[in-house]
């Protein structure tokens, strides 16, 4: 079965780093597009990120230079590394499998940025 | 960036009533448009990929149209699991964008 887990959501301050993993099973993350995305509570969905099998990752305008998209083939798992934090930045963040369409998700994890 | 307008923003059906939910691109997009459901608590959900192919296991009664500029998504008959936020996406330009959800509530 093809699934995809979150963790490493959590409450941090404003200015701070925080790193998401997405564990994948079912299907190799590096031979395949995947992509993150937030949900601002009470808001819609945005586009974040995303990575073309492996390389050429792409960011949304409000989160480049501070975020950085990678894998780990030894533990088949997706990562987004935030740094600098802004308030704005507190959302549910799901990884979904895919780029152009996005055909599984994640159940989502939490980050809230605050003082 | 691409911006998606959805209308309505809102919908009150009653069940087997039809459903039609409409995004417009700011430009053009070819097929490039993509549909979700997200029910309260839960992660979307993939219906309709490319404008009109229907993915995997998802009912017959959603279907999608559509190009350029102008998409749409049809319920055919709304059952009272339909109830759910429908978003379009598209994937035509980078940055990749979201419309801002059509809600759907049964009577």
């Amino acid at each position: 079965e093809v699934q995809l887990v979150e963790s490493g959501g959590g409450l941090i301050q404003p200015g701070g780093s925080l790193r998401l993993s997405c564990a994948a099973s079912g299907f190799t993350v590096n031979l395949n597009y995947m992509s993150w995305v937030r949900q601002a509570p009470g808001k819609g969905l945005e586009w974040v990120s995303v990575l073309y099998s492996g390389a050429n990752p792409k960011y949304a305008d409000s989160v480049k230079g501070r975020f950085t998209v990678s894998t780990d083939n030894s533990n088949n798992t997706f990562y987004l590394q935030m740094n600098s934090l802004r308030d704005e930045d507190t959302a549910v963040y799901y990884c979904a499998k895919g780029a152009y369409y996005l055909d599984v998700w994640g159940q989502g994890t939490t980050v809230t940025v605050s003082s | 960036e691409v911006v998606l307008t959805q209308s309505p923003d809102f919908q009150s059906v009653t069940p087997k009533e039809k459903v039609t939910i409409t995004c417009r691109a700011s430009q053009g997009i070819g097929n490039s448009l993509h549909w979700y459901q997200q029910k309260p608590n839960q992660s979307p959900k993939l219906l309709i990929k490319y404008a009109s192919q229907s993915f995997s296991g998802v009912p017959s009664r959603f279907s999608g149209s559509g190009s350029g500029t102008d998409f749409t998504l049809t319920i055919s008959s709304l059952e009272a699991e339909d109830a759910a936020t429908y978003y379009c996406q598209q994937s035509g330009t980078l940055p990749f964008t979201f419309g801002p959800g059509t809600k759907v509530d049964i009577k």
